[in-house]
């Protein structure tokens, strides 16, 4: 069966400080990857996603980055953090479905708190 | 734009008794409608899907209806549980060329009392 690995789960990072935070995907192979932000009383938001490997699409633009070196692994980095930074970050990966409107539906870590001090 | 709103915001019920969560969307070309449930600090698990040609959904105590004309769907969960305690995210796809566009709503956080 297939798993989704984030870590860590809780971070606390002082202002200005680099940030990289790590998903991994277990039992499939080539799937589509996720990075969401989800602040307090707000929806999810799409950051960035990757359709394979080095491929990265950014959604918003920000300071935060994504890389994909390796098939089911995705990071998000930061080279300084910002308050705003602040929120509950989630990966999640999605099966590549046959033809262009998959209904696949998309699997979720269980998420990074991530607090800016 | 595309939007998705769910109400209530929240939802405090008691143990056992029946309840129905709101998701109102203005999103367009539709192609799908689900509802998750996210458990505190975990992340989002789908209950249902919903295509655009039906109706209904059921999955053990929860039941997702979808009104595509009026573009309304609800979350019903009968007899409800303390492990229901959740936030419920409706999450409606939207085709596009290059793929799909998911709208994710605020979501309902939902509290169950003994």
């Amino acid at each position: 069966s297939q798993t989704i690995h984030q870590w860590p789960a809780t971070l606390v990072q002082p202002v200005g400080s680099p940030l990289s935070l790590e998903c991994t995907v277990e039992g499939t192979s080539n799937p589509n990857l996720y990075w969401y932000r989800q602040a307090a009383g707000r929806g999810l938001q799409l950051l960035f996603y990757s359709v394979g490997i080095g491929q990265i699409s950014s959604e918003v633009p920000q300071n935060l980055s994504a890389s994909r070196p390796q098939d089911r692994q995705f990071i998000l980095s930061s080279k300084k953090l910002l308050l705003s930074d602040s929120g509950f970050y989630l990966c999640a990966w999605r099966a590549k479905g046959t033809g262009l409107y998959s209904n696949q539906p998309q699997h979720f870590g269980d998420g990074t708190r991530l607090s800016i001090l | 734009k595309n939007q998705v709103e769910q109400s209530p915001q929240s939802l405090i019920i008691l143990e056992g008794k029946n309840c129905t969560l709101q998701c109102n969307y203005t999103v367009s070309p539709f192609s799908n409608l689900r509802w998750y449930k996210q458990d505190t600090g975990r992340g989002p698990v789908s209950l249902t899907i919903m295509t655009f040609s039906e109706n209904t959904k059921s999955n053990g105590r929860y039941t997702a209806t979808l009104d595509a004309d009026t573009k309304q769907s609800s979350l019903h969960i009968t007899a409800s549980q303390l492990s229901d305690s959740a936030s419920y995210i409706c999450v409606v796809s939207a085709r596009s060329n290059s793929g799909y566009a998911l709208n994710f709503g605020k979501g309902t956080s939902l509290l169950v009392t003994p």
